[in-house]
């Protein structure tokens, strides 16, 4: 099966920062990623789709990258609203699509 | 409004049963593929079923696959996924999807909690 592997799986970093996080697939998957954004106690928001394409409404200081197996998401100035984890998604083949997220602190 | 809201959830014993369902409004409800993930406490998602926007074409993921049955009944706008012979590996919040473009998910549920314990 298809794996989906995130880093780092926790990151802390002050507002202002620019962030990066990492999501490598186990095979080439084209661009069919997606970011979402889970805040605590709520259900996960879609952020990105076709790996660097930003759904509507979504503040622009998010951007994805890559294609192929690797992949970026890039907070260009983090916010103190950024404080979730972010978990990556394969559209690509089921059933294991999700990474398995990282935690941005704020500093 | 567009939204999905999950119910049915709760405590279960271990070989028990639960209907889980979703309710969809806002929305041309039979236009869309729907999807079941799960997250288990203090960890990360974990995909589990889809059914076709008809109905006539289900999938299960090897953890649940012979347990569980995904169906809907979009006359009524309502998803549902039947748990049978429940584990306490089950015990997650579980959220019920739409299905946007290509496998993305545009919308979520807020989750509705099950609880496998005896």
């Amino acid at each position: 099966d298809l794996q989906m592997t995130q880093s780092p799986s926790t990151l802390s970093a002050a507002v202002g920062d620019r962030v990066t996080i990492t999501c490598r697939a186990s095979q080439g998957i084209s661009s069919w990623l997606a970011w979402y954004q889970q805040r605590p106690g709520e259900a996960p928001k879609l952020l990105i789709y076709t790996a660097s394409s930003l759904r509507s409404g979504v503040p622009s200081r998010f951007s994805g990258s890559g294609s192929g197996t690797d992949f970026t998401l890039t907070i260009s100035s983090l916010q103190p609203e950024d404080s979730a984890t972010y978990y990556c998604q394969q559209a690509n083949s089921f059933p294991e699509i999700f990474g398995g997220g990282t935690k941005v602190e704020i500093k | 409004e567009v939204q999905l809201v999950e119910s049915g959830g709760g405590l279960v014993q271990p070989g028990g049963s639960l209907r889980l369902s979703c309710s969809g409004s806002g929305f041309t409800f039979s236009d869309y593929g729907l999807h079941w993930v799960r997250q288990a406490p203090v960890r990360g998602l974990e995909y589990v079923s889809a059914i076709s926007t008809k109905g006539d074409g289900t999938y299960y993921a090897d953890s649940v696959r012979g347990r569980f049955t995904i169906s809907r009944d979009n006359s009524k706008n309502t998803l549902y996924l039947q748990m049978t012979n429940l584990r306490a590996e089950d015990t997650a919040v579980y959220y019920c999807l739409r299905e946007w473009l290509h496998w993305y998910f545009d919308l979520w549920g807020r989750g509705t909690l099950v609880t496998v314990s005896s």
